[in-house]
């Protein structure tokens, strides 16, 4: 199956501070990547939907200026927290999907963000 | 009300047992459904799609209820891999994005 890498797997950082997370599809290209995040003991909810050479579409509640996303290439999506807090502390999760006709999403390992 | 609600659990059963989720979805234009297994601390895992006719991959078995709203997993002989969480996920939209339940947790025992 289609493999997708995230990096780095934990971050430990000072609450003020940005972070960047990348998400990368190794053997295909990705049109569309998609940005989660889980809080412990809940399910994954959709941050933003990043499409290559395109503005991300945010999900409802979600703060565009504080998670920037940038989906520069067909296998690479960037997403910053931004002047991070310790209730932005959570495991964050980007997919990708093999194209527009495909529903499967290959899941990255997730980034573990804890802020202090 | 939330758009994929599942029974959260936690199922607790022995080895060799059946074992059976729910779920229902709200948006009655979703277009695929999917369950997913995750352990603990890791990544969700594609288990299986689920089609209006049913399907069955070994011991597991998927129903979707589309008039209902209504989706299943069945699992038959339980071994103590299956203990992990499983997600009802739904597809809709025009990014075909994917909506998760909060999942049921199973524990096998042995």
């Amino acid at each position: 199956g289609a493999v997708v890498s995230q990096h780095p797997s934990r971050v430990i950082c000072k609450s003020g501070t940005s972070v960047k997370i990348e998400c990368r599809s190794l053997d295909f290209q990705a049109t569309t990547m998609f940005w989660y995040r889980q809080f412990p003991k809940q399910s994954l909810m959709l941050m933003a939907t990043s499409n290559e050479g395109s503005k991300a579409t945010y999900e409802q509640g979600v703060e565009k200026d504080k998670f920037l996303i940038n989906h520069a290439s067909l296998t690479l999506s960037t997403l910053t927290v931004t002047s991070a807090h310790p209730e932005d502390s959570s495991f964050y999760i980007c997919s990708a999907r093999l194209g527009a006709l495909y529903n499967e999403q290959f899941f990255g390992p997730g980034t573990r963000l804890t802020v202090l | 009300r939330k758009e994929v609600e599942q029974d959260p659990g936690p199922f607790n059963v022995p080895e060799g047992a059946t074992v059976a989720f729910n779920c229902t979805y709200s948006n009655s234009a979703s277009q695929s459904f999917f369950w997913y297994r995750q352990d603990c601390r890791k990544e969700p895992k594609l288990l299986m799609s689920v089609y209006s006719s049913g399907n069955e991959d070994g011991r597991f078995t998927a129903q979707l209820n589309r008039a209902s709203q209504y989706i299943s997993l069945l699992i038959r002989d339980s071994k103590l891999s299956d203990s992990a969480t499983y997600l009802c996920v739904v597809s809709s939209g025009s990014a075909r994005q994917l909506t998760f339940g909060s999942g049921t947790q199973l524990t096998v025992l042995p």
